[in-house]
């Protein structure tokens, strides 16, 4: 039973690029949201993908935007990077928005940017 | 008020003591609590679910809810040096689902 699988697992980029963040959800999840963990905290969501729609947000400015296909396969977009965006990015898997069974995590993305 | 509180650490304990983290949170509408192991450089790691009152025990790992308290612990029996990570507590909002995080709390067991 394959996991959540996020790519790629490390990226470099400079500031004022654009990124693209890909993941795969567990079989049988169908919802998939996004978090940005910076270097000592704790996950801080993004947003969350149902049926191909952004269903919740977090404090996070409009240059992060996201995607999830008919697969329920997501991508995290992020544009004009910061050095601040620098951080681990996770994707976490869940049956349903309700998180009532747990949301399954990759392995995560590390972003640097320079 | 952040939404999940924990204390960051570290928690120091000798190997085979008891292991003792605690969490509280703001909404009164979370049904779900979770707690994460994350060690350094990884992505967290599910150990416990609970959503009733009470004790929850698997294995060596204990998780406590109270409700009333908005308070989640979990105990961590004959601590062991490989239990030396970030522990995360999470709850799920009752009002949009999303899952959030405390700050984490660094257990490190000595041997």
């Amino acid at each position: 039973d394959a996991g959540v699988t996020q790519s790629p697992t490390h990226l470099i980029k400079t500031r004022g690029q654009q990124v693209t963040l890909r993941c795969s959800p567990k079989s049988g999840h169908d919802t998939v949201s996004w978090y940005q963990q910076a270097l000592g905290q704790g996950p801080q969501f993004i947003f969350q993908y149902y049926e191909e729609e952004e269903r919740q947000r977090g404090n996070f400015p409009d240059r992060f935007s996201g995607h999830q296909f008919p697969n329920y396969s997501s991508e995290l977009n992020v544009n004009a990077l910061l050095l601040g965006d620098s951080a681990l990015y996770l994707c976490a898997s869940s049956l349903g928005t309700g998180g009532y069974y747990g949301y399954t995590f990759g392995s995560g993305t590390r972003l640097t940017v320079v | 008020q952040k939404e999940v509180e924990q204390n960051s650490g570290p928690l120091s304990v000798p190997e085979g003591a008891i292991a003792s983290l605690n969490c509280t949170y703001s909404d009164r509408g979370s049904q779900s609590f979770f707690w994460y192991r994350q060690y350094s450089g990884k992505s967290p790691e599910l150990i416990m679910s609970i959503y009733s009152n009470g004790d929850k025990e698997d294995g060596r790992f204990t998780a406590q809810l109270n409700k009333a308290s908005q308070y989640v612990s979990l105990l961590i029996r004959d601590s062991q040096p490989s239990d030396s990570a970030t522990y995360l507590c999470a709850a799920v909002s009752g009002n949009t689902g999303k899952l959030i995080f405390g700050q984490g709390t660094t257990l490190q067991v000595k041997p």
